[in-house]
């Protein structure tokens, strides 16, 4: 199975800071990288596929780039809202593996 | 708007059984694979199985390979897990996901469900 290493696992932050997670994966996967946002007690949402593609809906804060195996997820100014948890996935090879998460808190 | 409804968890005993249900509404079910995701408690999120729109291909994680089986009823908009052999290390949320295209092949999962809770123990 591909493994997938994000970090850092959590990140304390301020409204309107710009942050950055980084996502490796242990062989290449081209651009068959996703991120996820993740609330407690809610459904997970989709915010980019393709490494750099936004899905329709999500705000353009977030960015995503990478190829091979090292990716980024950027959101360039913090809102509120965006205090959850996020988890890159790739979709090169089943099964389809996550990595561990990255947990953005309020400083 | 794609609404996905899980049914069916709850607490087992170790060895015992549990069959998810999952009903799609909002989109052409029979043209989507679906999916099975799971987060036990504390952890990340581990993708489970799949089965393509029309049913005849999936594939399953090693860790639940033998023991759990997926399914769908295109005529009713169901997805369906069954889980045999429950071990406690698969408590978990059990979220189903709906693929982007239509075979297991999947580009990224474009909707979920909110999930249901399998706990497993004696």
């Amino acid at each position: 199975d591909i493994q997938m290493t994000q970090s850092p696992s959590s990140l304390s932050a301020s409204v309107g800071d710009r942050v950055t997670i980084t996502c490796r994966a242990s062989q290449t996967i081209s651009s068959y990288l996703n991120w996820y946002q993740h609330k407690p007690g809610k459904a997970p949402k989709v915010l980019i596929y393709a490494a750099s593609s936004l899905q329709g809906g999500v705000p353009s804060r977030f960015s995503g780039s990478g190829s091979g195996t090292d990716f980024t997820l950027t959101i360039s100014s913090l809102q509120p809202e965006d205090f959850a948890t996020y988890y890159c996935q790739q979709t090169y090879s089943t099964p389809y593996t996550f990595g561990q998460g990255t947990t953005l808190e309020i400083k | 708007e794609v609404q996905l409804l899980e049914s069916g968890g709850g607490l087992v005993q170790p060895g015992g059984s549990l069959r998810l249900s999952c009903a799609a509404s909002g989109f052409s079910f029979s043209n989507y694979a679906m999916s099975w995701v799971r987060q036990a408690p504390g952890k990340g999120l581990e993708d489970v199985s799949a089965i393509r729109d029309s049913g005849d291909d999936s594939y399953y994680a090693d860790s639940i390979k033998g023991r759990f089986t997926i399914s769908r009823d295109n005529s009713r908009n169901t997805l369906y897990l069954q889980m045999n052999s429950l071990r406690a290390e698969d408590t978990a949320v059990y979220y189903c996901a709906k693929s982007r295209g239509a075979t297991v092949n999947t580009n990224y999962f474009d909707s979920w469900g909110q999930g249901t809770l399998v706990t497993v123990s004696s």
